[in-house]
C-alpha cells in the first residue's frame, strides 16, 4: 500500500530564515505530487504540482519555491521566511490528475 | 474560476442525530472528493465521487454531476464525527488535477 510522509511535523522560524519542508510517497512510481497551504480556518490552496522529476509548475505567485529531485520526494523551500507564510502546508499524491488524492500528515509552520 | 459551496458552515448536533452537508460546485468536474480534517489537521479521504452514490459505514455520499451538487449523509452521529470537513473537487477542463476546495462545515457533535 501506499504512504505519504512529511517532516518536520512542526515548525517555528523568525522572519527572514530559510526553509525546508519535505515529503516523500511510498509504495507508488511516477506519482503526482502537489504542496497546498491552509491558512487558519480556511479551506486548502494549491500552491505547487509536479508530474515528473524536475518538473514543477507554480499556482500562486509567492516566496515559495518547489524541486523534486527524485520521483517519490517534493521539497518546499524558501530563502526568507514571510509572517504570511505561516500556515498548514500538506502534500498530496495521485495516480494521475482526475484520480483520487490522498494527503499527507501535514506541517503546521509557524513564523515569528 | 469554478465555485465550491459547501452548506451549513457551521453545524452542531446531539450524539445520534442524522445530517446532511452539502458542495455546490459551478463548472464540470473530472474529480470530487469528501474528506473529514481530524483535530490534527489531517485530511482524511471519505469518498471518492465524481457521480453516483456511495457508502462506507454510517456515511454516505451523492454526487448529481448533471445538477453540479453533491450531498454528505452521516447517520447516527457520534462525537467522533466532529471536525471540519470539506468538498474538493477537479475541473473536467483542467489538467494539474488540481483540487478545488469549499471552505468546510464545522461539525460539532455534542453527548
Amino acid at each position: 500500500s501506499q504512504t505519504i510522509h512529511q517532516w518536520p511535523a512542526t515548525l517555528v522560524q523568525p522572519v527572514g530564515s530559510p526553509l525546508s519542508l519535505e515529503c516523500t510517497v511510498e509504495g507508488t512510481s511516477n506519482p503526482n505530487l502537489y504542496w497546498y497551504r491552509q491558512a487558519a480556518g480556511r479551506g486548502l490552496q494549491l500552491l505547487f504540482y509536479s508530474v515528473g522529476i524536475g518538473q514543477i509548475s507554480s499556482e500562486v505567485p509567492q516566496n515559495l519555491s518547489a524541486s523534486r529531485p527524485q520521483d517519490r520526494q517534493f521539497i518546499l523551500s524558501s530563502k526568507k521566511l514571510l509572517l504570511s507564510d505561516s500556515g498548514f502546508y500538506l502534500c498530496a499524491w495521485t495516480r494521475d490528475r482526475h484520480n483520487e488524492q490522498f494527503f499527507g500528515p501535514g506541517t503546521r509552520l509557524t513564523v515569528l | 474560476g469554478i465555485q465550491v459551496e459547501q452548506s451549513p458552515p457551521d453545524l452542531i448536533l446531539q450524539e445520534g442525530a442524522n445530517s446532511t452537508l452539502r458542495c455546490n460546485f459551478s463548472d464540470s468536474v473530472n474529480n470530487l472528493q469528501w474528506f473529514h480534517q481530524n483535530p490534527w489537521g489531517q485530511l482524511i479521504n471519505l469518498f471518492y465521487i465524481p457521480s453516483g452514490t456511495k457508502q462506507n459505514g454510517r456515511l454516505s455520499a451523492t454526487t448529481v454531476a448533471t445538477e453540479r451538487y453533491s450531498l454528505l449523509y452521516i447517520s447516527s452521529s457520534q462525537t467522533t464525527d466532529s471536525g471540519v470537513y470539506f468538498c474538493a473537487v477537479v475541473l473536467g477542463s483542467g489538467n494539474t488535477g488540481k483540487l478545488i476546495f469549499g471552505q468546510g462545515t464545522t461539525l460539532q457533535v455534542k453527548p
